[in-house]
């Protein structure tokens, strides 16, 4: 079975920096990109970043290009999002996501709060 | 930019009825890159439909779904009150884009 695990959220104040972890388990994790995507409270959903399979290639949407990193350690089946420069209007749910284009599996989701 | 539009807002149905859900993309999707997935209360977003009419696994029957270019359909048969929650379209095509979502209430 394919578990993905989000952790590494919580309160941040306006600035500051806080940095995801996703861990993947039940599949080839480098065979895959994986994808970020976030929900606003009582919001839609936002894609947020997507990664290659071996990492060579990252995108963002301009709302975090700059702002925000994703990286992946494929030794430890582990995705990460950096987010530098947080900003109120990031505060979401994060969640990660197997696929870099539709998304077959998705974690629980990690709450990231930015407030001061 | 491809914006999805989604509708109705809302739909508040019964068990056993069908619903019909409807997504707009403001330009093309190509190559069937749109998704359907289903959010309960409290859940995760699960992905039901891919390449606009491939059931996901484990997804029954009752999901299917079609359209072309712009416009695209979701349909539920024979409602069961597990099916409530917000529907989500989603494409593909031109970078990763969101529609707005439908809740669906089967009571």
């Amino acid at each position: 079975d394919v578990y993905l695990l989000e952790s590494g959220g919580g309160l941040v104040r306006p600035g500051g920096s806080l940095r995801l972890s996703c861990a993947a388990s039940g599949f080839s994790f480098s065979t895959y990109a994986m994808t970020w995507v976030r929900q606003a409270p009582g919001k839609g959903l936002e894609w947020v970043s997507v990664i290659s399979g071996s990492g060579d290639r990252a995108y963002y949407p301009d709302s975090v290009k700059g702002r925000f990193t994703i990286s992946r350690d494929n030794s430890k089946n582990t995705v990460y999002l950096e987010m530098y420069s947080l900003r109120a209007e990031d505060t979401a749910v994060y969640y990660c996501a197997k696929g870099g284009s539709y998304y077959d599996y998705w974690g629980p989701g990690s709450l990231v709060s930015v407030s001061s | 930019e491809i914006v999805l539009t989604q509708s109705p807002g809302t739909l508040s149905l019964s068990p056993g009825e069908r619903a019909t859900l409807s997504c707009w993309a403001s330009q093309t999707v190509t190559r069937s890159q749109l998704a359907w997935y289903q959010q309960r209360p409290g859940q995760a977003p699960r992905l039901i439909i891919h390449g606009v009419s491939n059931r996901a696994t484990g997804i029954p029957d009752r999901f299917s779904a079609s359209g072309s270019g712009t416009d695209f359909t979701l349909s539920i048969s024979r409602l069961e009150p597990e099916d409530s929650a917000v529907y989500f379209c989603h494409q593909y095509s031109s970078s990763f884009t969101f529609g707005p979502g439908t809740k669906v209430d089967v009571k």
